[in-house]
């Protein structure tokens, strides 16, 4: 069975510093990852994923996450953060391979409350 | 591109009645849509699986004559928590896809649920 890892419940970073959200994955095969972002009482909203290809991706709102696949990790990564990108962060996965139609669905990890301190 | 609309975005009902949550694909065709569930400070549980014109696929654990849930067009799906109880007060969010192997989920903006 797939699992997703987020080793932090809780970063908190000053405005304009660097960011890094923390994933770690297990499933079968080669992983299709990807990160989205949660505002209070909203929905999720995509950031960016990974299927195949440069380790390196790049996605919505100046965020990136490199594809680690020796560790296993998928972190999510900005530059220079913003106050409004104080949110709940989910890391999920899937496998690129399945042989029935559920395993299409996506294993989340338990989320990551991102706090930037203006 | 790729919108999800959900109505209603909050529901007040009482204890023993029904209520239906619709979850829309706006500018796409959905071939498959999820039904999750959130508490507070939670990730996302997944309730079932549903794809145009064939019976949803519920989690282990789901009741499924509980949780009724209608996939009849390529645009819509339908969650009903029938006889709702104040235990299945929650965050619920539907999310759709494409149908490619590769394709991203797309997420409603939620639907709080307050069984009084």
């Amino acid at each position: 069975a797939q699992s997703v890892a987020q080793p932090e419940d809780q970063v908190n970073v000053a405005e304009g510093n660097p960011l890094t959200v923390k994933c770690t994955y297990s499933v079968s095969g080669n992983p299709y990852l990807f990160w989205y972002v949660q505002y209070p009482n909203r929905g999720l909203q995509f950031l960016l994923k990974y299927i195949t290809g440069d380790n390196l991706v790049k996605g919505s709102y100046g965020f990136e996450a490199e594809f680690n696949k020796s560790q296993t990790s998928f972190h999510l990564k900005k530059p220079s953060a913003l106050v409004s990108d104080s949110a709940l962060y989910f890391c999920a996965v899937r496998p690129a391979q399945f042989s029935s139609g559920s395993a299409r669905q996506l294993t989340f990890g338990s989320g990551t409350q991102l706090t930037v301190l203006p | 591109g790729a919108v999800v609309s959900q109505h209603p975005s909050w529901v007040i009902c009482k204890s023993g009645t029904s209520v239906k949550i619709e979850c829309r694909s706006l500018d796409f065709q959905a071939t498959t849509m999820f039904w999750y569930r959130q508490f507070p400070k939670q990730s996302l549980m997944l309730m079932a699986t549903s794809n145009e014109g064939s019976k949803a696929t519920y989690e282990q654990g789901v009741e499924k004559d509980k949780f009724l849930i209608n996939h009849a067009s390529l645009t819509l799906s339908t969650l009903t928590v029938t006889s709702a109880h104040p235990e299945d007060s929650s965050f619920y969010i539907c999310s759709a896809s494409f149908g490619m192997s590769t394709d991203t989920q797309y997420f409603g903006p939620g639907t709080r649920l307050t069984v009084l």
